[in-house]
């Protein structure tokens, strides 16, 4: 199983200011990854794909990069409604694909 | 505009069965591969079962295979999970996700149900 570890657990950050969250894989994933967002009470929401692709309807304030064990979520000015929980996913290994355990970005 | 929306969840006792619903909208259901992912009382996501467009291919979490059954039927957009033999550590929030075209991240996910597995 490929293990996803991000860092760090809890981040904090105040509105405005950028954010960088990371992503590591045990194994290279190639470019196979995928950032959520998830807030209190809702579903996940894709926001990354293919490490750099934003999803439809994503601001471009959030960007990916990384590629083969090492991905990078930045969030270039945050604003409010960006505090939640963000988790990564690898899907090369599909359909084994696995999470990190989620950085809960706050304010600071 | 996608819809998921799961039903089916409540509480159950340990060994006891249930089945989750996810009724889909908004797109052409039949051209999708479809996903069942947990979320434990707050702990991260875990992948628990996928089917192809067609059924052809279903895959499994270790932690559930031989216990679940995902299923769908794409003349009612619906995706199902029977699960039997339920125990403790099945609690969890369900959601029923959306596999990407072409690709095996989740685009579209339901807003979850849950399943308490408690005696």
């Amino acid at each position: 199983e490929i293990v996803m570890t991000q860092s760090p657990a809890t981040l904090s950050v105040s509105p405005g200011e950028r954010a960088t969250l990371s992503c590591r894989a045990s194994q290279s994933v190639s470019s196979n990854l995928a950032w959520y967002q998830q807030k209190p009470g809702q579903a996940p929401r894709l926001l990354i794909y293919g490490a750099s692709t934003r999803a439809t309807g994503i601001p471009a304030r959030f960007s990916g990069s990384g590629s083969g064990t090492e991905f990078t979520l930045t969030i270039s000015s945050l604003q409010s409604e960006d505090f939640a929980v963000y988790y990564c996913q690898q899907y090369n290994n599909w359909p084994r694909c696995t999470f990190g355990q989620g950085t809960k970005l706050e304010i600071k | 505009e996608v819809q998921l929306v799961e039903s089916g969840g409540g509480l159950v006792k340990p060994g006891g069965s249930l089945r989750l619903s996810c009724a889909a909208s908004g797109f052409t259901f039949s051209s999708y591969s479809m996903n069942w992912v947990r979320q434990a009382p707050g702990k991260g996501l875990e992948w628990v079962s996928s089917i192809s467009s067609s059924s052809s291919y279903i895959y499994y979490a270790d932690s559930v295979k031989g216990r679940f059954t995902i299923s769908r039927d794409n003349a009612k957009n619906s995706l199902y999970l029977q699960m039997n033999s339920l125990r403790a550590e099945d609690t969890a929030v369900y959601y029923c996700a959306r596999g990407a075209a072409m690709d095996y991240y989740f685009d579209y996910w339901g807003q979850g149900t849950l399943v308490t597995v408690s005696s």
